[in-house]
């Protein structure tokens, strides 16, 4: 109840090329959506976040993609680049532990721009 | 600060010892979360903290694991008596608030801890 499923888990994709990330979950509680791109050696960074109540957003090459009544979203990369090789997790934001909540998170995808 | 900050930023310790990880949240930030990171295992809830105060626990794997948070400030993750399947990037963040797109958690780059 409480996962967030995501693939693949490695994505190879030519420069210009199109990455697709999808993740799934079951809580139905869950209000927040983003995704973080972490660097080797880095920490994850917020890259795009979406509420339920929209079913897009877009910013730059990246868009996120969410339909509620499949449970599922995705990240969508547009012309992809060698800079974005990074791995990428989903997550979801639960409703315990106060009103703050805490991120419960995909386990990730590394993806691979080739030049 | 600028960013969340994690000290030491590599620990090699032999099995049976105790460990401590700090962090360093930004400045302001109430809330302090941990997390866990092993290869193909994504990121790991282990404890949130409000303040000072804990309110989710939920994710410390077993009673080995505790942390604490002074001042509304630093905060300290200690592991006793480790065991290789201890072995992991610990990472810390923080947040100004609710987490939202405009109060997102912040990380730092983490403490990896290798038990020999």
């Amino acid at each position: 109840q409480q996962q967030v499923k995501q693939s693949p888990q490695s994505l190879i994709v030519q420069k210009g090329g199109i990455s697709i990330i999808n993740c799934a979950y079951e809580n139905t509680a869950f209000d927040y959506f983003p995704w973080y791109q972490q660097f080797p050696g880095k920490g994850p960074a917020l890259l795009i976040a979406i509420r339920p109540d929209v079913s897009e957003k877009k910013e730059g090459r990246f868009t996120i993609s969410f339909n509620k009544s499949a449970k599922q979203f995705s990240l969508h990369i547009m012309d992809s680049q060698p800079g974005d090789s990074a791995t990428y997790f989903c997550a979801a934001r639960g409703a315990y532990g106060g009103s703050q909540g805490n991120l419960i998170f995909g386990k990730g995808t590394k993806l691979s721009v080739k030049p | 600060g600028a960013g969340v900050s994690q000290s030491p930023s590599n620990k090699v310790t032999e099995k049976g010892k105790d460990v401590e990880l700090r962090c360093d949240p930004i400045s302001g930030h109430t809330a302090l979360y941990w997390y866990r990171q092993s290869l193909g295992q994504g990121l790991e809830f282990l404890i949130y903290f409000q303040g000072n105060s804990a309110p989710d626990k939920s994710g410390l794997p077993s009673d080995r694991f505790s942390a604490e948070r002074t001042g509304g400030s630093v905060s300290t993750l200690t592991i006793q008596r480790t065991q290789q399947e201890d072995s992991a990037v610990y990472l810390c963040a923080s947040s100004q608030g609710r987490l939202t797109a405009n109060s997102p958690l912040h990380f730092g780059n983490g403490t990896r801890l290798t038990v020999t």
